[in-house]
Protein backbone atom coordinates (compact mmCIF):
# COMPACT_ATOMS: atom_id res chain seq x y z
CA UNK A 1 0.00 0.00 0.00
CA UNK A 2 1.26 3.46 -1.00
CA UNK A 3 2.17 6.12 1.81
CA UNK A 4 2.68 9.24 0.75
CA UNK A 5 4.10 12.31 3.36
CA UNK A 6 3.99 15.82 2.92
CA UNK A 7 6.81 18.16 4.21
CA UNK A 8 7.41 21.91 3.48
CA UNK A 9 8.81 25.11 5.59
CA UNK A 10 5.45 26.00 7.10
CA UNK A 11 5.68 29.71 6.87
CA UNK A 12 6.19 31.81 3.10
CA UNK A 13 6.63 35.39 2.87
CA UNK A 14 4.25 36.92 0.10
CA UNK A 15 5.71 37.24 -3.36
CA UNK A 16 8.45 33.90 -2.62
CA UNK A 17 8.53 30.54 -4.00
CA UNK A 18 6.84 28.01 -1.95
CA UNK A 19 8.34 24.47 -2.20
CA UNK A 20 6.70 21.25 -1.11
CA UNK A 21 8.01 17.74 -1.85
CA UNK A 22 5.85 14.42 -1.02
CA UNK A 23 7.41 11.59 -0.02
CA UNK A 24 6.61 8.02 -1.27
CA UNK A 25 6.89 4.77 0.06
CA UNK A 26 5.21 1.31 -0.52
CA UNK A 27 4.78 1.73 -4.56
CA UNK A 28 6.68 2.88 -6.88
CA UNK A 29 7.26 5.98 -8.67
CA UNK A 30 7.16 5.11 -11.73
CA UNK A 31 3.91 4.54 -13.13
CA UNK A 32 1.81 6.04 -11.11
CA UNK A 33 -0.03 9.73 -10.88
CA UNK A 34 0.93 11.56 -7.80
CA UNK A 35 -1.63 14.76 -7.27
CA UNK A 36 -1.46 18.05 -5.40
CA UNK A 37 -4.80 19.06 -3.69
CA UNK A 38 -4.87 22.05 -1.62
CA UNK A 39 -7.32 23.30 1.26
CA UNK A 40 -7.44 26.75 2.81
CA UNK A 41 -8.20 26.54 6.50
CA UNK A 42 -12.21 26.54 6.72
CA UNK A 43 -12.79 25.85 3.22
CA UNK A 44 -13.36 23.28 0.48
CA UNK A 45 -10.74 21.04 -2.33
CA UNK A 46 -8.94 22.33 -4.76
CA UNK A 47 -7.22 20.01 -7.26
CA UNK A 48 -3.41 21.94 -8.23
CA UNK A 49 -2.22 19.45 -10.71
CA UNK A 50 -0.81 15.88 -11.55
CA UNK A 51 2.72 14.35 -11.87
CA UNK A 52 3.18 10.81 -14.08
CA UNK A 53 6.91 9.70 -14.41
CA UNK A 54 7.13 6.65 -16.96
CA UNK A 55 10.47 4.73 -16.17
CA UNK A 56 10.32 2.97 -19.45
CA UNK A 57 10.60 6.03 -21.41
CA UNK A 58 12.38 8.38 -18.81
CA UNK A 59 9.66 10.96 -19.42
CA UNK A 60 7.31 13.34 -17.07
CA UNK A 61 3.82 14.19 -17.98
CA UNK A 62 2.46 17.01 -15.65
CA UNK A 63 -0.98 18.80 -16.05
CA UNK A 64 -1.82 22.07 -14.08
CA UNK A 65 -5.12 23.74 -12.95
CA UNK A 66 -5.13 26.78 -15.06
CA UNK A 67 -5.52 29.28 -12.05
CA UNK A 68 -2.31 29.08 -10.68
CA UNK A 69 -1.38 30.35 -14.32
CA UNK A 70 2.06 29.50 -14.87
CA UNK A 71 3.19 29.88 -11.43
CA UNK A 72 3.10 25.81 -10.11
CA UNK A 73 5.94 23.35 -11.37
CA UNK A 74 5.73 19.52 -10.15
CA UNK A 75 8.64 17.46 -10.80
CA UNK A 76 10.24 14.33 -9.67
CA UNK A 77 13.39 12.92 -7.95
CA UNK A 78 13.20 8.98 -8.79
CA UNK A 79 16.57 9.04 -6.49
CA UNK A 80 14.94 10.34 -3.38
CA UNK A 81 11.29 8.74 -4.03
CA UNK A 82 9.90 12.07 -3.81
CA UNK A 83 7.49 14.31 -5.63
CA UNK A 84 7.97 18.57 -5.63
CA UNK A 85 5.92 21.20 -5.74
CA UNK A 86 7.12 24.65 -6.74
CA UNK A 87 4.74 27.88 -6.45
CA UNK A 88 5.94 31.37 -7.04
CA UNK A 89 5.05 34.75 -6.44
CA UNK A 90 2.59 33.42 -3.25
CA UNK A 91 -0.50 35.69 -2.03
CA UNK A 92 -1.95 35.27 1.47
CA UNK A 93 -4.91 33.17 -0.86
CA UNK A 94 -2.03 30.08 -1.16
CA UNK A 95 -2.66 29.72 2.13
CA UNK A 96 -3.56 26.17 2.73
CA UNK A 97 -3.33 22.74 3.71
CA UNK A 98 -1.56 21.25 0.40
CA UNK A 99 -1.99 17.30 0.11
CA UNK A 100 -0.40 14.58 -2.16
CA UNK A 101 -2.56 12.03 -3.67
CA UNK A 102 -2.35 9.05 -5.89
CA UNK A 103 -4.14 8.91 -8.63
CA UNK A 104 -4.96 9.04 -12.10
CA UNK A 105 -8.49 10.43 -11.89
CA UNK A 106 -9.60 8.79 -8.32
CA UNK A 107 -7.12 10.25 -5.50
CA UNK A 108 -6.30 7.56 -2.84
CA UNK A 109 -4.37 7.13 -0.65
CA UNK A 110 -3.07 10.61 0.22
CA UNK A 111 -0.92 11.98 2.46
CA UNK A 112 -1.90 13.48 6.11
CA UNK A 113 -1.22 17.32 4.71
CA UNK A 114 0.99 20.47 5.49
CA UNK A 115 -0.01 23.53 6.25
CA UNK A 116 1.36 26.46 4.77
CA UNK A 117 0.36 29.70 5.55
CA UNK A 118 1.81 33.10 3.48
CA UNK A 119 2.57 35.61 6.01
CA UNK A 120 5.84 38.23 6.17
CA UNK B 1 -15.12 24.55 -17.25
CA UNK B 2 -17.25 22.22 -15.20
CA UNK B 3 -18.68 23.58 -12.20
CA UNK B 4 -19.47 21.09 -9.16
CA UNK B 5 -22.46 22.37 -6.45
CA UNK B 6 -23.50 20.17 -3.61
CA UNK B 7 -26.66 20.15 -1.87
CA UNK B 8 -27.45 20.90 1.26
CA UNK B 9 -24.36 22.30 2.41
CA UNK B 10 -24.98 21.10 5.53
CA UNK B 11 -27.37 19.33 6.96
CA UNK B 12 -28.17 17.99 10.66
CA UNK B 13 -30.00 14.35 11.75
CA UNK B 14 -30.24 11.54 14.11
CA UNK B 15 -28.29 8.25 14.63
CA UNK B 16 -30.29 5.78 12.69
CA UNK B 17 -31.76 8.42 9.86
CA UNK B 18 -31.20 7.69 6.28
CA UNK B 19 -29.23 10.79 4.21
CA UNK B 20 -28.79 11.79 0.89
CA UNK B 21 -26.23 14.49 -0.92
CA UNK B 22 -26.44 15.60 -3.95
CA UNK B 23 -24.01 16.67 -6.66
CA UNK B 24 -24.72 18.31 -9.65
CA UNK B 25 -22.35 18.84 -12.51
CA UNK B 26 -22.56 22.05 -14.80
CA UNK B 27 -22.64 19.91 -17.92
CA UNK B 28 -22.32 16.18 -18.65
CA UNK B 29 -19.58 14.01 -17.03
CA UNK B 30 -21.33 10.48 -18.00
CA UNK B 31 -20.08 8.51 -14.67
CA UNK B 32 -17.01 10.33 -14.07
CA UNK B 33 -17.81 11.05 -10.40
CA UNK B 34 -16.31 10.35 -7.25
CA UNK B 35 -16.94 11.07 -3.57
CA UNK B 36 -14.77 11.62 -0.69
CA UNK B 37 -14.97 11.85 3.16
CA UNK B 38 -13.03 13.87 5.50
CA UNK B 39 -13.19 13.96 9.11
CA UNK B 40 -12.05 16.64 11.51
CA UNK B 41 -8.37 17.91 11.00
CA UNK B 42 -7.93 14.59 8.93
CA UNK B 43 -7.10 14.23 4.93
CA UNK B 44 -9.83 13.29 2.74
CA UNK B 45 -10.79 9.68 1.90
CA UNK B 46 -11.59 7.86 -1.25
CA UNK B 47 -15.46 6.55 -0.66
CA UNK B 48 -17.27 5.80 -4.06
CA UNK B 49 -15.10 5.77 -7.54
CA UNK B 50 -17.18 5.66 -10.93
CA UNK B 51 -20.70 7.04 -9.17
CA UNK B 52 -20.96 3.73 -7.68
CA UNK B 53 -18.19 1.60 -6.57
CA UNK B 54 -17.77 1.54 -3.11
CA UNK B 55 -13.80 1.72 -1.79
CA UNK B 56 -12.36 -1.56 0.05
CA UNK B 57 -13.28 -1.12 3.64
CA UNK B 58 -15.95 1.61 3.22
CA UNK B 59 -19.34 0.48 4.96
CA UNK B 60 -21.99 -1.00 2.95
CA UNK B 61 -24.24 1.86 4.05
CA UNK B 62 -22.69 4.13 1.87
CA UNK B 63 -23.86 4.25 -0.97
CA UNK B 64 -24.00 6.38 -4.85
CA UNK B 65 -26.20 6.91 -7.69
CA UNK B 66 -26.52 9.11 -11.13
CA UNK B 67 -25.44 9.57 -13.88
CA UNK B 68 -25.07 12.80 -16.48
CA UNK B 69 -25.40 15.90 -14.36
CA UNK B 70 -27.06 14.58 -11.20
CA UNK B 71 -25.58 12.12 -8.53
CA UNK B 72 -26.26 11.31 -4.98
CA UNK B 73 -24.60 9.93 -2.25
CA UNK B 74 -27.16 8.62 0.62
CA UNK B 75 -25.61 7.38 4.32
CA UNK B 76 -28.80 4.41 5.07
CA UNK B 77 -28.43 4.22 8.39
CA UNK B 78 -25.91 7.41 10.14
CA UNK B 79 -23.74 6.54 12.61
CA UNK B 80 -21.51 8.67 14.87
CA UNK B 81 -18.14 7.89 12.92
CA UNK B 82 -20.35 9.70 9.45
CA UNK B 83 -20.01 12.78 10.99
CA UNK B 84 -17.44 14.41 8.38
CA UNK B 85 -17.74 16.87 5.16
CA UNK B 86 -18.89 15.24 2.05
CA UNK B 87 -17.08 16.05 -1.30
CA UNK B 88 -18.35 14.50 -5.11
CA UNK B 89 -15.62 15.24 -7.71
CA UNK B 90 -15.76 15.20 -11.36
CA UNK B 91 -12.85 13.51 -13.55
CA UNK B 92 -14.80 14.17 -17.01
CA UNK B 93 -12.63 16.96 -17.91
CA UNK B 94 -8.93 17.75 -17.70
CA UNK B 95 -9.47 19.58 -15.07
CA UNK B 96 -10.21 18.05 -12.32
CA UNK B 97 -12.98 19.57 -9.60
CA UNK B 98 -13.96 19.22 -6.10
CA UNK B 99 -17.96 20.31 -5.19
CA UNK B 100 -18.15 22.49 -2.49
CA UNK B 101 -18.79 20.00 0.22
CA UNK B 102 -21.74 18.77 2.41
CA UNK B 103 -20.93 18.93 6.32
CA UNK B 104 -23.03 16.05 8.34
CA UNK B 105 -23.47 16.37 11.63
CA UNK B 106 -25.90 14.67 14.31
Amino acid sequence: QVQLQESGPGVVKPSETLSLTCSVSGASISGHYYNWIRQPPGKGLEWLGYMYYSGTTNRESTNYNPSLKGRLTMSVDTSKRQISLTLTSVTAADTAFYYCAEGGYRYGPWGQGTLVSVSS
Amino acid sequence: DIQMTQSPSSLSASVGDSVTITCQASQYISNNLNWYQQRGGKAPKLLIYDVSNLEPGVPSRFSGRGSGTVFTLTISSLQPEDIATYYCQQYDNVLRRFGPGTSVEI
